[in-house]
């Protein structure tokens, strides 16, 4: 197992720009999740892919998207960012189903925007 | 609809002083529920998890939680105090099909007093 990793570590971006964030999932995990970490707030979910299709999603707005592909890798897309968009992105995989024991998370990768 | 509530945003105790971070959870449906560790600039780092087998859970690092249905409780508690305890501790909750995605409390940061 070599765990969930991030990339980059940190960034910041312009009001108005786009990023894209990767994260490679845990070998043999189907599912990955993406939250957003305000300062000072618990994670929020931002969407979920289950075998590269997306199965949930939460209360974001359609400028975050994602992807997932088949080597278990993952990204995170934001347009037309916004300030409030400053935050910790962690990533989060996992193998649900029967016998689902929890997700792996990554370190995450710090956004700032200015 | 699924919740979590974390009484107490702060939390200090003494070295080798009883550990109490109370989590309590609100769920239309069998939850499976899980405590991660947030260290400064990290990721979140599973503890303990409840998916419906033992009432009583046993983690790392000597923590342990209780399920409660009768009182929709999952505090987590940890005999004996290390000042490596201090970090930010979050309580989430998942349902026991479709996404798995989890809804984290708002958290709690430990102090450890010498």
């Amino acid at each position: 197992e070599t765990g969930v990793t991030q990339s980059p570590t940190h960034l910041i971006k312009t009001r108005g720009q786009q990023v894209t964030l990767r994260c490679s999932s845990q070998s043999g995990h189907n599912t990955v999740s993406w939250y957003q970490q305000a300062l000072g707030q618990g994670p929020q979910f931002i969407f979920q892919y289950y075998r590269e299709e997306e199965n949930g999603r939460g209360n974001f707005p359609p400028r975050f998207s994602g992807l997932q592909f088949p080597n278990y890798s993952s990204e995170l897309n934001v347009n037309a960012l916004e300030l409030d968009d400053s935050a910790l992105y962690l990533c989060a995989s996992g193998e649900t189903g029967t016998g689902f024991v929890g997700y792996t998370f990554g370190s995450g990768t710090r956004l700032t925007v200015v | 609809a699924q919740s979590v509530t974390q009484l107490g945003s702060h939390v200090s105790v003494s070295e080798g002083a009883l550990v109490l971070l109370r989590c309590n959870y609100s769920s239309s449906v069998p939850p499976y529920l899980f405590w991660y560790v947030q260290y400064p600039n990290q990721g979140l780092q599973l503890l303990l998890k409840y998916t419906s087998a033992a009432t009583l859970v046993k983690g790392i690092n000597g923590f342990e939680a209780e399920f409660k249905k009768s009182e929709t409780s999952f505090h987590l508690t940890k005999p004996s105090a290390h000042m490596s305890d201090a970090a930010e501790y979050f309580c989430a909750v998942s349902s026991t099909e479709g996404t798995y995605k989890y809804i984290f409390g708002t958290g709690t940061r430990l102090k450890v007093l010498a």
